[in-house]
């Protein structure tokens, strides 16, 4: 199996520009998660999604953020618009179950950069 | 609601020594706990996790962690270091189940330094 395929590796954007994140689970899970880490703040859950529908959006910091995820095999986060304060490493995970119950296989990450 | 505590933001030991990394918890009921791993400009990788059972699980690389309840804690262990294992090691606590409350929660993580 290929894990966790997360797309773009690296991007860079001005401030104020759309990002788009994506992210292909491993085939057969059903539950997928994004996180967002920082030196500051550590890693944060921002969303969570169950048989693709979200079930805890608690996380998400602000209403620029929005992900979806319109199959079992592709999810997307967006930044609209992008912000410095942005910047981070952010993460796609994905696991075969219940949230607290199986373990999570992460994706390589995005490293977002915004100026 | 459940929290978990890594106490040392690093720990620092030499190659061949033994070596913990601390965590404690606090959850309502029964916890599921994870170790996990992450090395540089790498996702976390999985370790090891306890459900239930046997308070000593064993895990990928030679690594173990013992279930302590009356302590609550969940340490991560390994006889002989390796230059290898400097990471960033991360423990996470749950209640499992579907529900938002069961939200996995990661601890700050430890930086573990192996020196030769």
């Amino acid at each position: 199996d290929a894990g966790v395929i997360q797309s773009p590796r690296h991007e860079v954007t001005e401030m104020g520009q759309e990002v788009t994140l994506r992210c292909k689970p491993i085939s057969g899970h059903n539950s997928l998660f994004w996180y967002r880490q920082t030196m500051m703040r550590g890693l944060e859950l921002l969303i969570y999604f169950n048989n693709n529908v979200p079930i805890d959006d608690s996380g998400m910091p602000e209403d620029r953020f929005s992900a979806k995820m319109p199959n079992a095999s592709f999810s997307t986060l967006k930044i609209q618009p992008s912000e410095p304060r942005d910047s981070a490493v952010y993460f796609c995970a994905s696991s075969l179950g219940a949230q607290g119950a199986y373990e999570q296989y992460f994706g390589p990450g995005t490293r977002l950069t915004v100026t | 609601a459940q929290s978990v505590a890594q106490p040392e933001d690093q720990v620092n030991v030499a190659e061949g020594n033994p070596l913990t990394v601390k965590c404690t918890y606090s959850v309502s009921g029964n916890p599921y706990l994870f170790w996990y791993v992450q090395y540089p400009n790498r996702g976390l990788q999985f370790l090891l996790k306890y459900i239930t059972g046997d308070n000593l699980v064993k895990g990928s690389y030679g690594f173990e962690a013992e279930f302590n309840k009356s302590q609550t804690s969940f340490h991560l262990k390994k006889p002989s270091a390796l230059v290898s294992d400097s990471a960033l090691y991360f423990c996470a606590v749950s209640r499992g189940g579907y529900s938002s409350a069961s939200k996995i929660i990661f601890g700050s993580g430890t930086r573990l330094s192996i020196r030769p």
